[in-house]
């Protein structure tokens, strides 16, 4: 399995902007996580889904941020309109056992490394 | 979630053990203790987790004290590469599954 997917590795975007960032999760995994790190505040859960609905969104900063799982296999976060203190490391994991590791364990993504300008 | 205290820096010699502390004084019952690490740039990766027995895999060794308040990964050769931040994370199995990462320790492999 190539793991779990995230794209753009990379993205610059200009305040006001919409930004969309999106995710691969593992297959058979059934819960997905967006986390967003920062310096100042480190690792953060935004929200997580479990087989495609939304469980908990409190960590959503606001509602500039949407998330959403149409399937399976694909996530998108969205940032309408971002701004600069949205500049982070956006992380997606998924959860899941596979070769004697528990179910509960979670494998991340190489994160989408966001700058707003 | 029980929360859970970390240095929050090591050093470690290249060859030598790394033993990285974990206090989790609120730990309940039916909690885990797991550990992830973090090298730079990366997403966090799994390592280790355990409920009241030590545990070893092909990564490291984790010993948790029999009163569960506090426990230690142990890395027993370490390598420049495992220079990283790693977290102690403690949860249950069941309920929610919010994972809740706190600072790390920033663990300084050197030669």
């Amino acid at each position: 399995d190539a793991g779990v997917i995230q794209s753009p590795r990379h993205e610059v975007t200009e305040m006001g902007q919409e930004v969309t960032l999106r995710c691969k999760p593992i297959s058979g995994h059934d819960y997905l996580f967006w986390y967003r790190q920062t310096m100042m505040r480190g690792l953060e859960l935004l929200i997580y889904f479990n087989n495609n609905v939304p469980i908990d969104d409190s960590g959503m900063p606001e509602d500039r941020f949407s998330a959403k799982m149409p399937n399976a296999s694909f996530s998108t976060l969205k940032i309408q309109p971002s701004e600069p203190r949205d500049s982070a490391v956006y992380f997606c994991a998924s959860r899941g056992g596979q070769g004697g590791v528990p179910r509960e364990t979670q494998y991340f993504g190489p994160g989408t490394r966001l700058l707003v300008l | 979630d029980a929360k859970t205290t970390q240095p929050p820096s090591m050093d470690c010699a290249e060859g030598r053990a790394a033993n990285l502390p974990c206090n989790h004084s609120t730990i309940s019952g039916n909690e885990y203790v797991y550990w992830y690490r973090q090298i730079h740039s990366q997403g966090p990766q799994y390592i280790i987790h355990g409920l009241k027995n030590n545990e070893t895999n092909e990564m490291a060794s984790l010993i948790i004290t029999e009163d569960r308040k506090s426990s230690t990964l142990i890395l027993p050769h370490a390598t420049l590469r495992d220079t990283a931040v790693y977290y102690c994370i403690v949860r249950a199995h069941t309920g929610g599954f919010k994972t809740i990462f706190g600072a790390g320790t920033r663990l300084f492999v050197k030669a």
